[in-house]
């Protein structure tokens, strides 16, 4: 089945530096990936839409300065977030759909749990 | 997106069945019911949908209530690996863009297996 890769699986950064995360579909072209964010005990939340060679799409009370996104090729977004506090720190997931799919399956990242100190 | 409701929670045996509801008094002549599940630390994983007919496949079945404003989703044998968070989630069919539109996470319902 089709696989998203997000990498790194787990980093720890320091209060005030940046942090890039990378999600990757290894065998399928997706025009649109999605960025997740989830506290613990909490459900998943909807970030930014990030579309191949054009800007994000931010859901309401996102910085979009603070969490930029960049998906250079239609197999790869990145999401940075820059001058991380340790409110940022969250488990953030990736996922993709199939390029020209209706209705279909998502697939998801494995997940990258931040955590800033 | 139209709202669901679960169980916050429900527990059950390894290898009996589990049925897990969903309420979607709302929906839409147009919407898919989806079932997500996140097993511990990991990412979503897709399971099954539907639109009006029951479904299966070699995860779980999907049976569909007549007027569709409920469905439930089926594990005909549980392990000890089906303990997750299972979300159900109502996908429009006329969604533009071919899957524009990220999903919209509810609480979901948290299985928990006892051996």
């Amino acid at each position: 089945g089709a696989v998203v890769s997000q990498h790194p699986s787990r980093v720890i950064c320091k209060s005030g530096t940046s942090v890039k995360i990378e999600c990757r579909s290894l065998d399928f072209q997706a025009t649109t990936m999605f960025w997740y964010r989830q506290f613990p005990k909490q459900s998943l939340m909807l970030m930014a839409t990030s579309n191949e060679g054009s800007k994000a799409t931010y859901e309401q009370g996102v910085e979009k300065d603070k969490f930029l996104i960049n998906h250079a090729s239609l197999t790869l977004s990145t999401l940075t977030v820059t001058s991380a506090h340790p409110e940022d720190s969250s488990f953030y997931i990736c996922s993709a759909r199939r390029q020209g799919a209706r209705n279909t399956e998502a697939f998801f990242g494995q997940g990258t749990r931040l955590t800033v100190v | 997106d139209a709202k669901t409701t679960q169980p916050n929670s429900m527990e059950s045996n390894e290898e009996e069945p589990v049925h897990l509801p969903c309420n979607h008094s709302t929906i839409s002549g147009t919407d898919y019911i989806h079932w997500y599940r996140q097993l511990p630390s990991q990412g979503p994983e897709y399971v099954i949908h539907g639109l009006t007919s029951n479904v299966n496949n070699r995860m779980a079945s999907l049976a569909i209530a007549e007027d569709r404003k409920s469905s439930t989703l089926i594990l005909h044998r549980a392990t000890l690996r089906d303990a997750a968070v299972y979300y159900c989630i109502l996908r429009d069919r006329g969604e533009s863009g071919g899957g524009a539109d990220g999903l919209t996470f509810g609480k979901g319902t948290h299985l928990i297996i006892q051996p």
